[in-house]
């Protein structure tokens, strides 16, 4: 079974440039997260989907970032325009049904904005 | 403020000796408490798990004891392994954040040959 894809795996951008991510959750998992990972920290939760609908986003800046999940399957992240502290690792996760403790987390995106 | 602490980034342990991380936690709210383990270029994955009606779990070599009063968990891994090297996560959730994973900085395990 292949696991959360996530496409780009590096981005280089200077800042006020716009970016996106893309994320493939797991086949089935209805349940999809986006987190952000800064250098040195954990990660720290963006926004939460419930198949299409975004129940949890109080932690998304949403002045410059917009994130989509069209038909409850893949996402989109995206930054516009981007600055210097958005460097960081963005990582997409699912989650199937009940299992909310288990999350399969892609092996993310690194960002980095000069 | 950091709800879950790990105060040590990191740790180095000879093979085949007991690996011990540690997390605190301010948030009395908490119930659910987790391990992910990371490898570099690669996402955290799920090792071990503990509600807070119990004080210990164990999973293989994994251990995790959980002491609520001193809002304390701590991982074991028995014996330790090279392939054991990695960035070590602690998370920690309650039902009323929406069983929101709220993560610790991380530990830095390096299991020496």
């Amino acid at each position: 079974e292949a696991g959360v894809v996530q496409s780009p795996r590096y981005k280089i951008i200077e800042k006020k440039q716009p970016v996106a991510f893309w994320c493939n959750p797991i086949s089935g998992h209805n349940t999809l997260y986006w987190y952000r990972q800064n250098l040195g920290q954990g990660p720290e939760l963006l926004i939460r989907y419930e198949n299409e609908e975004a129940v949890d986003d109080s932690q998304l800046p949403k002045d410059r970032f917009s994130a989509e999940r069209l038909k409850g399957v893949d996402s989109t992240l995206k930054i516009q325009p981007a600055e210097l502290g958005d460097s960081a690792v963005y990582l997409c996760a699912s989650s199937a049904g009940q299992g909310w403790e288990k999350l399969f987390f892609g092996s993310g995106t690194q960002l980095s904005v000069l | 403020d950091q709800q879950v602490k790990q105060n040590s980034p990191s740790l180095s342990v000879q093979e085949g000796r007991i690996s011990i991380l540690n997390c605190d936690y301010t948030n009395s709210m908490f119930d659910y408490f987790l391990w992910y383990k990371k490898y570099p270029a690669e996402g955290p994955t799920f090792l071990i798990s503990i509600s807070s009606i119990k004080d210990k779990n164990e999973d293989g070599r994994f251990t995790v004891f959980l002491n609520k009063s001193a809002k304390h968990l701590s991982l074991h891994i028995v014996p330790s392994q090279p392939g054991d090297s990695a960035v070590y996560f602690c998370a920690a959730s309650d039902v009323r954040s929406a069983r929101q994973l709220t993560f610790g900085s991380g530990t830095q395990l390096t299991v020496l040959p």
